[in-house]
């Protein structure tokens, strides 16, 4: 079993809508949180970080976390072209530690 | 703030030549530099995990004679692979962990795809 467990997708979505995407976990050591953008051919870009269980919101973009379940998404409203990436969740244990990526979700929101 | 780059983008090279790809944090200095490989459509996994000044740690089954790793300077590290061969081609990235801000936030560079003929 993977410690995180992320749907590939690809995800295909009209310009507007509200997008969820998630990942699953194993380890309940885990407790730092993020998730990444890519595009295509380009490096990660952090696109929010959260250590605690509930929602953080940033802009459009809303991270939740549910340690009870080992369950983390990443809502995006009012969806964009530019959206248009991979989204990479990503975990770790320890302030310190190393990352754990998800496999990545491949959004694309068509106008 | 807080760039990290990378060089060369892209580098095409024969089979069982070796290649240098340096990571450099532009406007901090990180301890910590990590290489990650990524397949197309697959997640990063990471290789090795440097800091500045010591040898690297190696993920299992990387093999570290074959992905040398330098980490010279506050600023730069170096991922060198040896007698690359097809197999090697993937994309390459790094990521630098900044010292002063406290937050073991890792800045990604924007890779190396590197192709082996």
């Amino acid at each position: 079993q993977k410690e995180v467990e992320q749907d590939p997708g690809p995800l295909s979505v009209p310009e507007g809508a509200i997008v969820s995407l998630n990942c699953t976990y194993s380890n309940s050591a885990f407790q730092y949180f993020m998730w990444y953008r890519q595009y295509s051919r380009k490096g990660p870009e952090l696109l929010m970080y959260t250590y605690s269980s509930g929602n953080k919101e940033d802009g459009r973009f809303t991270a939740q976390v549910d340690k009870s379940s080992k369950y983390i998404s990443l809502f995006i409203r009012d969806s964009q072209p530019s959206d248009s990436a991979t989204y990479l969740c990503a975990i770790r244990e320890t302030s310190g530690s190393r990352l754990t990526f998800g496999e990545g979700t491949q959004l694309t929101v068509n106008p | 703030g807080a760039v990290v780059s990378q060089h060369p983008s892209r580098v095409i090279c024969k089979s069982g030549t070796s290649v240098k790809i340096e990571c450099r944090s532009l406007d901090f200095q990180a301890t910590t530099m990590f290489w990650y490989r990524q397949f197309p459509k697959q997640s990063l996994m990471l290789m090795a995990t440097s800091n500045e000044g010591s040898k690297a740690t190696y993920e299992q089954g990387v093999e570290k004679d074959k992905f040398l790793i330098n980490h010279a300077s506050l600023t730069l590290s170096t991922l060198t692979v040896t007698s690359a061969h097809p197999e090697d081609s993937s994309f390459y990235i790094c990521s630098a962990r900044d010292r002063a801000s406290g937050t073991y936030e890792q800045y990604f560079g924007p890779g190396t795809r590197l192709t082996v003929t």
